[in-house]
């Protein structure tokens, strides 16, 4: 079975803060983790994938095998970064099928 | 980017109707669509994988019978709630696979909030 775990559900930094949003996983095989955004409003959308190492927005997010983790961060928050993300795993050997995914964080940056 | 449409984006319907989702992909084909249940200040759940063409795939625990889906062609699936309770008020969302990149990606529709007095 997979599943993935945001330990907050909550976070609250000051604008121009370093950010991290934690995520961990379980899954016995090799997974493909993501990180989804849901501004206020507005559909949920990908922010970035493991498997593509960028940065998006500032962000970014490193598998770490051993750790099962794969957790957000930005160093300098902005006020425009408050959102849920969530974040995901696909377990399958298609990448982006059947996602499984975590209870979510909000992030609220204040000015 | 790939825009997905659900209609309708809300509905209020009375306790033993049936309600009718449309999850539709509007500039790309999708030969498999998912469909997601989301209760308040909760996360996504997977409720089925739709397949164009065939059966969907549902997950544990969830009633085949009660969310009846159809993927009818490539750019449409929907989501029949049949026989409607109270418990079934939710948000469903739906999403799109789109396979024509370099990796495959979700794209996810506005959701559909479900009221049943």
């Amino acid at each position: 079975a997979q599943r993935v775990t945001q330990p907050e559900k909550l976070l609250s930094v000051f604008k121009g803060a370093p950010v991290e949003l934690k995520c961990n996983y379980s899954y016995s095989g090799s997974p493909e983790l993501f990180w989804y955004v849901q501004y206020s409003r507005q559909r949920l959308q990908l922010l970035l994938r493991h498997i593509s190492r960028e940065s998006i927005k500032g962000f970014t997010a490193d598998l770490n095998k051993g750790e099962t983790s794969f957790h957000l961060k930005k160093p300098f928050a902005q006020e425009e970064d408050s959102a849920m993300y969530y974040c995901a795993l696909s377990g399958q050997e298609t990448s982006g099928s059947r996602l499984t995914f975590g209870e979510g964080t909000q992030l609220t940056v204040n000015p | 980017g790939a825009v997905v449409s659900q209609h309708p984006s809300w509905v209020i319907c009375k306790s033993g109707t049936s309600v009718k989702i449309e999850c539709r992909s509007l500039d790309f084909q999708a030969t498999t669509m998912f469909w997601y249940r989301q209760f308040p200040k909760q996360s996504l759940m997977l409720m089925a994988t739709s397949n164009e063409g065939s059966k969907a795939t549902y997950e544990q625990g969830v009633e085949k019978d009660k969310f009846l889906i159809n993927h009818a062609s490539l750019t449409l699936s929907t989501l029949t709630v049949t026989s409607a309770h109270p418990e079934d008020s939710s948000f469903y969302i739906c999403s799109a696979l789109d396979p024509s990149g370099y990796t495959d990606t979700q794209y996810f529709g506005p959701g559909t909030r479900l009221t049943v007095l």
